[in-house]
């Protein structure tokens, strides 16, 4: 059974600071999304991670996997209040044609000025 | 745009009441999800459909079931309502891995119904 951690579960951070959000998970998947949600909203797709080495970056915020290491991360490089929302790590694994996935439990991220 | 849209935002329901959630997405998707979020759970996925009339069971399918008589829509049904379905519902819609060139099977997410079961 495919098992996706997420740490830290709650982050508070200034702005301008750097961190990190790791997603580790179980068995071998070579597909990773990283989603964002607001308060009161619905997941917003931020990254597609396809492939062993990939690394994606949209501003403040940089995606890696890797693969042999069953690990993702989510850089945040001089946060910024507007940064704040839950992040979702989903690990794929195929079922038939559809890709099932499997979330962690999320981090909250809370930017402070 | 893809859009995927649920049939309610809120809605509140008596145990034992038979309780439908529509799904309606406009991008021609094949693959369709339920899931629940619950606090500190994440998201966890009931059914899934990767066809019209063909559905798979999710990771926590007991309470419900599903129907997908069109491509567009998918039904996410509450046979008996009980108090520990009370949850946020998500729909999501996909296209096969693959499909469409340089097309991905990310997942979009419709807004969410928030049921309660009294």
């Amino acid at each position: 059974e495919l098992k996706v951690e997420q740490n830290p579960l709650f982050l508070s951070m200034q702005e301008g600071k750097n961190y990190t959000i790791y997603c580790n998970y179980s068995t071998t998947s070579d597909r990773l999304y990283w989603y964002r949600q607001d308060p009161g909203k619905s997941l917003e797709s931020l990254f597609v991670l396809l492939s062993n080495g990939a690394v994606k970056q949209e501003g403040r915020l940089m995606a890696s996997l890797d693969t042999k290491a069953r690990l993702s991360t989510l850089h945040i490089t001089a946060a910024v209040h507007d940064l704040s929302a839950t992040y979702f790590c989903a690990v794929a694994s195929l079922a038939g044609t559809a890709s099932k996935l499997t979330f962690g439990t999320g981090t909250r991220l809370q930017v402070t000025l | 745009d893809v859009k995927v849209t649920q049939s309610s935002r809120y809605l509140v329901k008596r145990t034992g009441e038979k309780v439908f959630l529509e799904c309606v997405q406009d991008m021609d998707h094949e693959n369709m999800f339920w899931y629940r979020q619950d606090p500190g759970l994440g998201l966890r996925l009931i059914y899934f459909s990767y066809d019209v009339k063909m559905k798979e069971k999710g990771d926590i399918p007991e309470g419900y079931s599903v129907s997908r008589e069109k491509k567009e829509r998918f039904s996410l049904i509450l046979e008996s309502a009980s108090t520990n379905q009370t949850s946020m519902y998500l729909c999501a819609s996909s296209l096969i891995p693959g499909q469409r060139a340089t097309s991905t099977d990310t997942q979009y997410f419709g807004p969410g119904t928030r049921l309660t079961v009294l």
